[in-house]
Formats: structure tokens, sequence, C-alpha cells
């Protein structure tokens, strides 16, 4: 069974700390997106990972992606409490058109 | 500017009712896609299309319907709506795999 696996799926952490969230798939891939969504709201794309070794860092949030290992993560530096949101990440099939199997997401919260 | 709405935003209906959930983008992207969300369960995929008169069954296509007339529409149909098919509907685009998804603001559905 095609399988992707955050974890943690749920976050709390204080304003100025260090922390990642993993992304564990389980087909072969090295298409990888990272979105996020905050409450009520829609879907945003963060990063496109598209080979082993991709790396993309965007501010605060930096993502990698290890297509060997099957893992890609998100980390986040200094976190500040804008950043509190859910993260998704998605592999693409590429067996096919643009299909994406998606992680249950991880719900991440930054205490001022 | 470029972009995708959903239509309505909120909807309340009864069980057994058909319903029409419209998604328009004007990205003149070819791929489109229906997802739901649910908690816990991340994004699945109800239907997509990638081109005009092309439509394809997702994971959870069961009760649901598409129709690609056009480049900008793809319009989902709850043929009898059941309560298990309440949620938050995205609707989403693209134009080729390893380009992210363009998100619509998402439709929730309400079946008493």
């Amino acid at each position: 069974e095609l399988k992707v696996e955050q974890n943690p799926l749920f976050l709390s952490m204080q304003e100025g700390k260090n922390y990642t969230i993993y992304c564990n798939y389980s087909t072969t891939s090295d298409r990888l997106y990272w979105y996020r969504q905050d409450p009520g709201k829609s879907l945003e794309s963060l990063f496109v990972l598209l080979s082993n070794g991709a790396v993309k860092q965007e501010g605060r949030l930096m993502a990698s992606l290890d297509t060997k290992a099957r893992l890609s993560t998100l980390h986040i530096t200094a976190a500040v409490h804008d950043l509190s949101a859910t993260y998704f990440c998605a592999v693409d099939l590429m067996d096919s058109n643009y299909q994406l199997i998606w992680g249950a997401g991880t719900k991440l919260i930054i205490k001022p | 500017d470029a972009e995708i709405t959903q239509s309505p935003r909120h909807k309340i209906t009864e069980t057994g009712r058909q319903v029409t959930l419209a998604c328009h983008q004007t990205w003149n992207h070819n791929n489109m896609f229906w997802y739901r969300q649910d908690l816990g369960h991340g994004l699945r995929l109800i239907h997509y299309s990638y081109g005009v008169q092309d439509t394809n069954k997702g994971e959870v296509s069961d009760g649901y319907s598409v129709s690609r007339s056009n480049t900008e529409d793809l319009p989902l149909t709850l043929e009898s709506a059941a309560s298990s098919q309440t949620s938050v509907y995205f609707c989403a685009s693209s134009e080729w795999s390893g380009i992210p998804l363009f998100f619509g603001p998402g439709t929730r559905l309400t079946v008493l």
C-alpha cells in the first residue's frame, strides 16, 4: 500500500526553537511537495523538491529530500508565531500524470 | 491576475439531494483536480481531468461525478448526497507534473 507518513502530527513549540518535521513515503519517487495551510484557508505551495539531495530554503524554513531513504524533512529555524499552521507533504507517484499521495499533515503551534 | 475560484463557499444540504460544486480557473491549465479534506486523512483525490472531455476517477470517487466541457471549469456533482460526504472540498489545477498545484479557496459542504 502506498503511504506517506508525517511525524509528528502535532507539534507545540516555543518561539526561537528549532525543530524538524519528517515525511516518510513508501514508493519510489523523486518528486515531493510541501504545502502550508492556515486554519480555515486553502493550501499554499512552499517547496518543490525534484531530485535526490534537493534542498530548498525560504526564510526560516528549509526542506530537503533523500530519495534513497524515501524521506523528506522540513526544518524550522528559530521559530516565530507566524509559522503556526498545518504543513503537508505530498509525493508524486510519477507513474501517471500528477497523482499525488498526501501525508496527514503536521499541525504546528508556535507559542510566543 | 489568474486565479482559481470555487462556489459556493459554504453549502448545507439534505441527504439524498443532488449537489454541484463549481470550480473555475483562469490559469488555462489542462490538469484539474478535486480533493476532499477530512480531519486525520489529509487530502484524498476524488476525480481529475487532463483536458477537455477527459475525466478520471481518484481514490474516493464513489458517489461523485465530474464533467469537463471546457478548459476553465470542472464541476463536481454529488449524485445523492450522504452524510459521509460532509467535508471540505478543494479544487486544484496545474500545468504539468513537477509544478505545484494551485488550490481554490475550498467549499465547506454539510450534509444533514
